[in-house]
């Protein structure tokens, strides 16, 4: 059964900082890796997605991911954060058949001004 | 254009009775899928709809919880007798295609449930 580990319940980062989120997961074959961002209040919104060539994935506010096979990891990076990147952070993975995804329990960030 | 829309956007019900939470997904889109979060199981997968195909419902706790999805289109979850273990913001997203896609699915705001 596929699973998705986020070691990081709360994550403090002060605005400007860099920002890591950590991601394990498992799956017994190539996954399909999403990060969703859920800021109060709203529904789901996608990040990045990964399926397969340049392990370095680019997506949407300035955010951007690296799959590490070796690892089992997909951890989600930004350079430098903003204050309206406060909100919770999922990662997921899916299977081609079917595509249901299996969340991380998330990951809440606090930006501290 | 318009994303998926969820109604009501708040429910608060009775320990006991039965509730109906409406999803229309994106138009055009074929596959859609209800989740669930709450604080004790955090989000999971619920059901999952593909164009004709008999759904997946391997994700539904009890056989208490059944959807439908009617036309292709609007999909209503139905939750007969509810508990207070219920009680969690259900979620429902659409993607242009499922199966070995992978699309992006998107999500609705979803509807916040309250069993007393």
């Amino acid at each position: 059964a596929q699973s998705v580990t986020q070691p990081d319940i709360h994550i403090t980062v002060s605005e400007g900082a860099s920002l890591e989120l950590r991601c394990n997961y498992s799956y017994g074959a190539t996954p399909y890796l999403f990060w969703y961002v859920q800021s109060p209040g709203q529904g789901l919104q996608l990040l990045l997605k990964y399926f397969s060539g340049d392990t370095l994935v680019q997506g949407i506010k300035g955010f951007e991911a690296e799959f590490k096979r070796s690892q089992s990891s997909f951890n989600l990076r930004k350079p430098s954060v903003h204050w309206s990147d406060a909100a919770e952070y999922f990662c997921a993975v899916g299977k081609a058949a079917g595509n249901k995804l299996t969340f991380g329990g998330g990951t809440r960030v606090l930006v501290k001004p | 254009g318009a994303g998926v829309s969820q109604s009501p956007s708040n429910k608060v019900t009775e320990k006991g009775k039965d509730v109906e939470l409406r999803c229309d997904p994106i138009s055009g889109h074929t596959a859609l899928y209800w989740y669930r979060q709450s604080l004790g199981q955090g989000l999971e997968f619920l059901i999952y709809f593909q164009g004709n195909s008999a759904p997946d419902k391997s994700g539904l706790p009890s056989d208490r919880f059944s959807a439908e999805r009617t036309g292709g289109s609007v999909s209503t979850l139905t939750i007969q007798r509810t508990q207070q273990e219920d009680s969690a913001v259900y979620l429902c997203a659409s993607s242009r295609r499922g199966g070995r896609s992978a699309d992006t699915q998107y999500f609705g705001p979803g509807t916040r449930l309250t069993v007393l």
